[in-house]
């Protein structure tokens, strides 16, 4: 069973603009969450969609953004890019509410210049 | 409000050696744990979780985790370790569900492991 897949792996956006990231889940998995990941902050939640509802969202700007598709697929978008918003974004997923490990595909490193 | 302190940035030990990664949390009511590794420029690879039952948990790879509900603890542990175990290796807490969105992993800020030949 092919893994959580992100696109694109790698991205360099200028401050200001917008960028938007892909995720795949694990086939059949319903739930799909977002981590960002930086030296200084660490892991830290962004949001979790399951069967396309945003249930759950962690301490981040309104810049910040994300959703699901009704094949499992999310995408976030971070508007009007910050310099401290480059880091590597994790989207990890899980089967659905009857299992909590998640599997958590390669990142997408986003660098703000 | 959940937490989890992995108190040790660093561990360092020869191969063949114990290996151990501590990890305390906070968490209302009965935890969730989980393990993971990250290894340079790739994703967090899931290892074991506890759920409930046993308080040894065996995962992937040889390593194993002992949940202790009086010292809030879940450190992390290999038998005799393998270069190839050097990694960043990251302890994770959720709440126990009571409702559909109360899922949310708290990850401590991670320890590197350096397993020397």
């Amino acid at each position: 069973k092919a893994g959580v897949t992100q696109t694109p792996r790698y991205l360099i956006k200028t401050r200001g603009q917008q960028v938007t990231l892909s995720c795949s889940p694990i086939s059949g998995h319903r739930s799909v969450s977002w981590y960002q990941q930086t030296p200084g902050q660490g892991l830290q939640f962004l949001f979790e969609y399951f069967s396309e509802t945003q249930r759950n969202k962690g301490n981040f700007p309104g810049r910040f953004s994300g959703r699901q598709f009704s094949n499992s697929r999310s995408e976030m978008n971070v508007s009007t890019l910050e310099l401290g918003d480059s880091a590597l974004y994790l989207c990890a997923s899980r089967r659905g509410d009857d299992n909590y490990e998640q599997y958590f595909g390669p990142g997408t490193r986003l660098t703000v210049t | 409000a959940q937490s989890v302190a992995q108190p040790e940035d660093q561990v360092n030990v020869a191969e063949g050696n114990p290996l151990t990664v501590k990890c305390t949390y906070s968490v209302s009511g009965n935890p969730y744990l989980f393990w993971y590794v990250q290894y340079p420029n790739r994703g967090l690879q899931f290892l074991l979780k506890y759920i409930t039952g046993d308080n040894l948990v065996k995962g992937s790879y040889g390593f194993e985790a002992e949940f202790n509900k009086s010292q809030t603890s879940f450190h992390l542990k290999k038998p005799s370790a393998l270069v190839s175990d050097s990694a960043l290796y990251f302890c994770a807490v959720s709440p126990r569900l009571l409702r559909s969105n109360d899922y949310k992993l708290s990850f401590g800020a991670g320890t590197t492991v350096t397993v020397r030949a």
